[in-house]
């Protein structure tokens, strides 16, 4: 199966540190990319191949895998950090690309 | 600095055939495949099928094949996702992206600012 898996809503205090997770079998075989999306925005990727922070990503965002299941960590959330975060990863043809539904992640 | 730029929103009718742009800029245009996702009212994203510009190979989701048509102009660095018909189900935010692919790795950036087609 190529699909994607996350809880709907996570919160997070001001300062403290929150983890959103993303589960399919495809992670066995295919790195996990995440996304974060403000509303009315366009998405930005935020970590790429499972653990890479693009440039001018702040270092509280930080990624991991493991077995069929990746995740995103926020270590000391900001309020600016409030959005909705998706996983994507390829399909099971290595050719097309499957979405999480995403994580509504609020700061308290 | 790479960017997509899209057209603007659109209102349209049942049955009416519409075609939507993204451009790229900053960038190679033909290099790199151009997907375009369709992400419905508090739904998530679903891919809609990848171009790749220079040499117009395209691949669709299943769920899309036959019902919209991507094309690609890369002398003016645009692709298109386009409709015959519209029904009320293809109201969504189409955004279109950028695939990267690095060392194994493939990841979409970056993306457009998005295109709200509303059918009704």
């Amino acid at each position: 199966s190529s699909e994607l898996t996350q809880d709907p809503a996570v919160s997070v205090a001001l300062g403290q540190t929150v983890r959103i997770t993303c589960q399919g079998d495809i992670l066995r075989t295919y790195s996990a990319n995440w996304y974060q999306q403000r509303p009315g925005q366009a998405p930005i990727v935020v970590i790429f191949g499972s653990n890479n922070r693009p440039s001018g990503i702040p270092d509280r965002f930080s990624g991991s895998s493991s077995g069929n299941t990746a995740s995103l960590t926020i270590t000391g959330a900001l309020a600016e950090d409030e959005a909705d975060y998706f996983c994507h990863s390829r399909d099971s043809s290595g050719d097309l690309y499957v979405f999480g539904d995403g994580t509504t992640v609020t700061v308290l | 600095e790479v960017q997509l730029a899209q057209s603007g929103a659109e209102v349209k009718k049942p049955g009416e055939s519409l075609k939507i742009s993204c451009q790229g800029s900053g960038y190679r245009f033909s290099s790199n495949w151009i997907a375009w996702v369709r992400q419905k009212s508090g739904k998530g994203r679903e891919l809609m099928g990848i171009i790749f510009p220079a040499d117009s190979d395209i691949k669709y989701s299943p769920s899309f094949e036959g019902q919209v048509t991507i094309s690609v102009d890369k002398s003016i660095s645009t692709a298109y996702l386009q409709w015959s018909s519209l029904n009320a189900s293809d109201t969504a935010i189409y955004y279109c992206a950028r695939l990267l692919m690095v060392r194994g790795n493939r990841w979409f950036d970056p993306w457009g600012p998005g295109t709200p087609v509303i059918v009704s």
